[in-house]
């Protein structure tokens, strides 16, 4: 079936770095890639979200790409703060079907 | 607006024993999804509904699990009998149309199900 693998699972990056976020996803019919910050004790936020006719969007100090070709998009966090700790996760969409990542555990050191 | 919520927060139960999780999805949002991740793996998908319609629920792990959203508002989900697999954190998510056009889901806070 459909799967969408993330990498890596964890990341400790220094604060003021950047992290950077790998996901690839099997159906090539996804046209929406969202990706979602969930914070201790809460659920998944929407942080940032790219339709498949664009192949990068930026939002203040995060950012994504997408390459449809090689079925590959990341999340790109620049000046990283310990606010940005969390777990990620992207999702390819079609339809009313989303099927997410495995997440990733930000670590941001201050 | 008042979020997705989700009740309980967290619920422990031994094998055998039945759980019932409660999802309010955000006042006029149709379509209603439940999620679950296992430690450390993927959100996955369950099922999701349209109002008080099953849309779709290939994902549902066999049928010791119970959807139903009577009326079109709230969602229950029922485990009966609950197994040791069935520990996991099980997210409700709801949206007013397709992900892509409504800008992504809103996701409850989770109950955090454990079977010993």
């Amino acid at each position: 079936g459909e799967n969408v693998e993330q990498h890596p699972s964890t990341l400790s990056v220094q604060e003021g770095d950047s992290a950077v976020i790998k996901c690839t996803y099997s159906d090539s019919a996804s046209n929406y890639f969202p990706w979602y910050k969930q914070e201790l004790g809460k659920g998944p936020q929407l942080i940032i979200d790219i339709r498949s006719n664009v192949g990068e969007k930026k939002d203040q100090r995060i950012a994504v790409t997408l390459n449809k070709t090689a079925k590959h998009f990341s999340l790109h966090i620049t000046e990283t703060q310990p606010e940005d700790s969390a777990v990620y996760f992207c999702a390819a969409s079609r339809g009313f079907k989303t099927i997410f990542g495995a997440g990733t555990r930000l670590f941001v050191k201050a | 607006e008042a979020g997705v919520t989700q009740f309980p927060s967290h619920s422990v139960i031994e094998k055998g024993q039945t759980v019932t999780l409660r999802c309010d999805p955000i006042s006029g949002h149709d379509n209603l999804y439940w999620y679950r991740r296992v430690m450390g793996k993927e959100i996955k998908f369950l099922l999701h509904f349209v109002k008080e319609s099953k849309q779709d629920e290939s994902g549902m792990p066999n049928n010791r699990f119970l959807a139903e959203r009577t009326g079109g508002t709230y969602s229950t989900l029922k485990v009966q009998p609950a197994e040791l697999e069935d520990s996991g954190v099980y997210f409700c998510a709801s949206s007013q149309d397709l992900a892509r056009t409504a800008g992504g889901y809103t996701f409850g806070s989770g109950t955090r199900l454990t079977v010993v």
